[in-house]
């Protein structure tokens, strides 16, 4: 059974610091997904990686994927308060997207 | 910009009761998805669908749950005889081929009562 975890659930942070989610999965996959989602909204798309070192960076978030280790990172740099959201990475456990499955999500809290 | 529809926003219904969730995927788009979420925690994926036949389902995705694209714009959700424990948020995505970001809708929150 495929699953997908990260860490940490809960992040509370200053706006200007750095830190990073974790996302591990259990199969093997090159395809993971990374979606922030707003209180009471739906899910926007943040990044698409599709093989082994890819690395895509947009604006103050960039996510990072090494299927060796089943590992993708989402690094947040000089936080501000409208990063604040929920972040889900997401593994296509398929490998033809046919079943995408999602982590618990991290909830993240930037404080001015 | 093309969006993901659904309707409606919100729909409660008495347990035992059948309803059917409605979605307009992207025009162009030939991958679509149901997922749903609970009280704003895992999204949990429930059915895929290409090519006019279901590609994957869940353990979740049982006899209650069926789903159908009658008219090639429409792609709907029917849950026969809902349960308690299948309020939630349905969320419906649509993507235009492999590789590609999943486009959500605004999603359906259904309350059984």
């Amino acid at each position: 059974e495929l699953k997908v975890e990260q860490n940490p659930l809960f992040l509370s942070m200053q706006e200007g610091k750095n830190y990073t989610i974790y996302c591990n999965y259990s199969t093997t996959s090159d395809r993971l997904y990374w979606y922030r989602q707003d209180p009471g909204k739906s899910l926007e798309s943040l990044f698409v990686l599709l093989s082994n070192g890819a690395v895509k960076q947009e604006g103050r978030l960039m996510a990072s994927l090494d299927t060796k280790a089943r590992l993708s990172t989402l690094h947040i740099t000089a936080a501000v308060h409208d990063l604040s959201a929920t972040y889900f990475c997401a593994v296509d456990m398929s490998n033809r997207d046919d079943k995408i499955i999602f982590g618990k999500g991290t909830r993240l809290h930037i404080l001015p | 910009e093309p969006e993901v529809t659904q309707t409606p926003s919100h729909q409660v219904t008495q347990m035992g009761q059948e309803v059917i969730l409605r979605c307009v995927p992207i025009s162009n788009h030939l991958y679509f998805y149901w997922y749903r979420q609970i009280l704003g925690q895992k999204v949990e994926f429930l059915v895929s669908f290409y090519n006019n036949e279901i590609s994957e389902k869940s353990e979740i995705f049982d006899d209650q749950f069926s789903v159908e694209r009658p008219d090639g714009s429409n792609f709907t959700l029917k849950i026969r005889s809902t349960k308690l424990e299948d309020s939630a948020m349905y969320f419906c995505a649509s993507s235009p081929g492999q590789n590609e970001k999943l486009f959500f809708g605004s999603g359906t929150q259904l309350s059984v009562l």
